[in-house]
């Protein structure tokens, strides 16, 4: 079994300042994990992935997020927000067997004030 | 381009009323899946598809069907909508089943209303 817990569903940030957002999870297997971001009315977009390689993973537009075993945690951060960066984002996890399905985490909303 | 295609992207239907969302992807995957997104629940699978003529349940699969004659399609078929399958839908595929590092693309969604 394999769960995702997105520890804050509102994050709001000024332009410019540093971006965390929050997430653990959990799973019986070595999990494949996933940063998935969704502006509005729009589709999911793959933000990051971590595969059992390195540690810290770099993603698109500047995002980074660290697996931490010991924390069973995967945070994504951002040295710097920027009004664009105003989304949804699903941390998600991916069972090593089985039908494959992804685990979505219930989303954190992120504000960027200006 | 690579990509993952649905439609209807909006659709308002009564309850009873067969309806079929279409998913198309031109990437040649092997893997296609079915999600619903709702308030506060993230996304759910709803079935999922390994290859031509194999397809299995997922979380939330009740009042929905699934058919998948040809790689690349893989329409979702709600046989009576109602109210409860009000929701936001998407699909998506990657290249192979059995590697879970694989990225799952998505398609745009389609907002289903059901009253």
């Amino acid at each position: 079994a394999q769960s995702v817990t997105q520890l804050d569903s509102h994050v709001s940030v000024s332009e410019g300042t540093p971006v965390l957002l929050r997430c653990n999870y959990s799973s019986s297997y070595s999990p494949s994990l996933f940063w998935y971001v969704q502006h509005p009315n729009k589709g999911l977009q793959l933000l990051l992935k971590y595969t059992s390689a390195a540690t810290l993973v770099k993603g698109i537009n500047g995002f980074e997020a660290e697996f931490k075993k010991s924390e069973t945690s995967f945070h994504l951060t951002k040295p710097s927000a920027h009004m664009s960066d105003a989304a949804e984002y699903f941390c998600v996890v991916s069972a090593a067997t089985g039908r494959r399905a992804l685990t979505f985490g219930s989303g954190t909303r992120l504000q960027v004030q200006p | 381009e690579a990509q993952v295609t649905q439609n209807p992207r909006y659709l308002i239907t009564v309850t009873g009323k067969k309806l079929t969302v279409t998913c198309s992807q031109n990437m040649n995957h092997e893997y296609m899946s079915w999600y619903r997104q709702d308030p506060g629940l993230g996304l759910r699978q709803i079935y999922y598809s390994m290859n031509v003529e194999v397809t299995d349940k997922g979380d939330v699969p009740e009042g929905y069907k699934v058919s998948r004659k040809e790689k690349r399609n893989f329409p979702l078929i709600l046989e009576s909508p109602s109210p409860n399958q009000t929701s936001l839908y998407f699909c998506a595929s990657s290249l192979c089943f059995s590697t879970s590092t694989d990225t799952q693309y998505f398609g745009p969604g389609s907002r289903l209303t059901v009253l």
